[in-house]
């Protein structure tokens, strides 16, 4: 089965200019994640959809990002204005419900840099 | 708050040996743990999956114990190959529904050849 496609692979911004993030979870994966990496640190969650609707966006910077998740399906993870500090590397992931293995699948990753 | 940490930060060995990687957690009340394996550039590949009810899973040369009371869990590598470098995380999950993943930093593994 194809993988969690994601896109663009890398991004090179200024501060303050916008850039947004796109994801295809698996087929028939109902829960989406978008985590933030940063160099030398375990993924953080950012959001977490289960279909459409938004289960955990505690820690999402909401002034300055925004995700949505159009028809159950693909999503988009967008920042605006970007900051230095948003310098990582953003995973979007894909689970299926009801799956009693359970596992997260992950897509390859987008590596943004912000100068 | 769940805390994750992993110890060492990085290990070296040489091809053939058998290593232990460790995983510390601060709150019990966990649902699953999995262990990751992320290689460079790459997102992570789950490698074993363990409920809370199980002690341990066995994938090839990897062997992941639980012990919740203690909040820990060690990934078994047997006879490491130099294939085998790369960064392992470990994540736990709180509960059934809407609780998602904490991650642990990493070890990252170096086998030589």
């Amino acid at each position: 089965e194809a993988g969690v496609a994601q896109s663009p692979r890398y991004k090179i911004i200024e501060k303050r200019q916008s850039v947004a993030f796109w994801c295809n979870p698996i087929s028939g994966h109902a829960t989406l994640y978008w985590y933030q990496q940063i160099l030398g640190q375990g993924p953080k969650l950012l959001i977490q959809f289960q279909n459409n609707g938004v289960v955990d966006d505690s820690q999402l910077p909401k002034d300055r990002f925004s995700a949505e998740r159009l028809k159950g399906v693909d999503s988009t993870l967008k920042i605006q204005p970007a900051k230095l500090e948003d310098s990582a590397v953003y995973l979007c992931a894909s689970r299926k419900v009801g799956d009693t293995n359970e596992k997260l699948f992950f897509g390859s990753g987008t590596q943004l840099s912000v100068l | 708050k769940q805390e994750v940490t992993q110890i060492p930060a990085a290990l070296s060995v040489p091809e053939g040996e058998n290593l232990v990687l460790n995983c510390s957690f601060t709150d019990s009340a966990i649902y699953n743990l999995q262990w990751f394996r992320q290689d460079p550039g790459k997102g992570l590949t789950s490698l074993l999956l363990i409920q809370s009810s199980q002690r341990e899973q066995t994938s090839g040369r990897l062997n992941a114990s639980l012990d919740k009371s203690s909040g820990r869990s060690t990934l078994y590598i047997a006879a490491s190959q130099p294939g085998d470098s790369a960064t392992y995380l470990c994540a736990v999950r709180r509960g059934n529904y809407g609780q998602n993943f904490v991650f642990g930093p990493g070890t990252r593994l170096s086998v030589l050849p």
